[in-house]
């Protein structure tokens, strides 16, 4: 069975630094998709960004970009110049590629705090 | 992208009674997905819901706990039962729109509290 780990349960950055949160999985599938999905005190699970397995180019999307090591079954998430609305649960997500795809596996979340 | 209703949006319930949660999407989706979300914790898929059949419950969840509904494909309803206050969690729907590729949308969520 598929599994996702981040062993940050909690981060704190400073406004403006930047900050990388972790995230490891394990699959025995060659493709698959990751994300990462921001839950702010809102509730509202809000997509950040997301990668395709057979893509070797790691994704951006503005402040936001994946470390992808497909080899090392890892995605790491670094945001830049961070925000005050930065500050959220942040969680790494799994699917499978084909199938169930919005059949996500999630990791426990790292909650991540930026001080102004 | 697709839009998502989740109401309520919160509710505190007296144990033994059931909530019945309901999720609207503005457009048509062939699979919705309800997760509940313990206090401080990860999202657990309780159950795929199909238009037309019966729903997919997963590990530990069951259908007589948590009923639900899938009338159309905008439309699905989660019914928690007989509530105990380990019901207490955060309840999600999403959706899959296949042509994001594999993205899911996520309702705000309700908060659910047994008392």
């Amino acid at each position: 069975a598929q599994t996702v780990t981040q062993s940050q349960p909690e981060m704190s950055v400073q406004e403006a630094e930047t900050v990388t949160l972790s995230c490891t999985y394990d699959t025995s599938e060659s493709d698959y998709y990751l994300f990462w999905y921001k839950q702010p005190p809102s509730r509202q699970m809000i997509l950040v960004i997301r990668q395709e397995a057979y893509k070797q180019q790691n994704a951006t999307e503005n402040r936001f970009s994946v470390n992808f090591q497909k080899a090392a079954k890892s995605f790491s998430l670094k945001i830049s110049d961070s925000q005050l609305g930065d500050a959220a649960m942040y969680f790494c997500a799994y699917s499978d590629y084909g199938g169930s795809q919005g059949n996500l596996i999630f990791g426990k979340g790292t909650k991540l705090s930026v001080k102004p | 992208s697709a839009v998502i209703s989740q109401k309520p949006s919160r509710d505190i319930c007296q144990r033994g009674t059931s909530l019945t949660i309901q999720c609207q999407v503005d457009s048509q989706v062939t699979m919705m997905f309800w997760y509940r979300q313990q206090p401080g914790q990860s999202l657990t898929l309780i159950a795929t819901a199909n238009q037309g059949s019966e729903a997919t419950y997963e590990s530990g969840f069951v259908i007589d706990k948590f009923p639900i509904s899938r009338p159309n494909l905008t439309f699905s309803t989660l019914t928690v039962s007989n509530m105990s206050p380990e019901d207490s969690s955060i309840y999600l729907c999403s959706v899959e729109v296949l042509r994001t590729g594999a993205e899911a949308f996520f309702g705000q969520g309700t908060r659910l509290t047994v008392v």
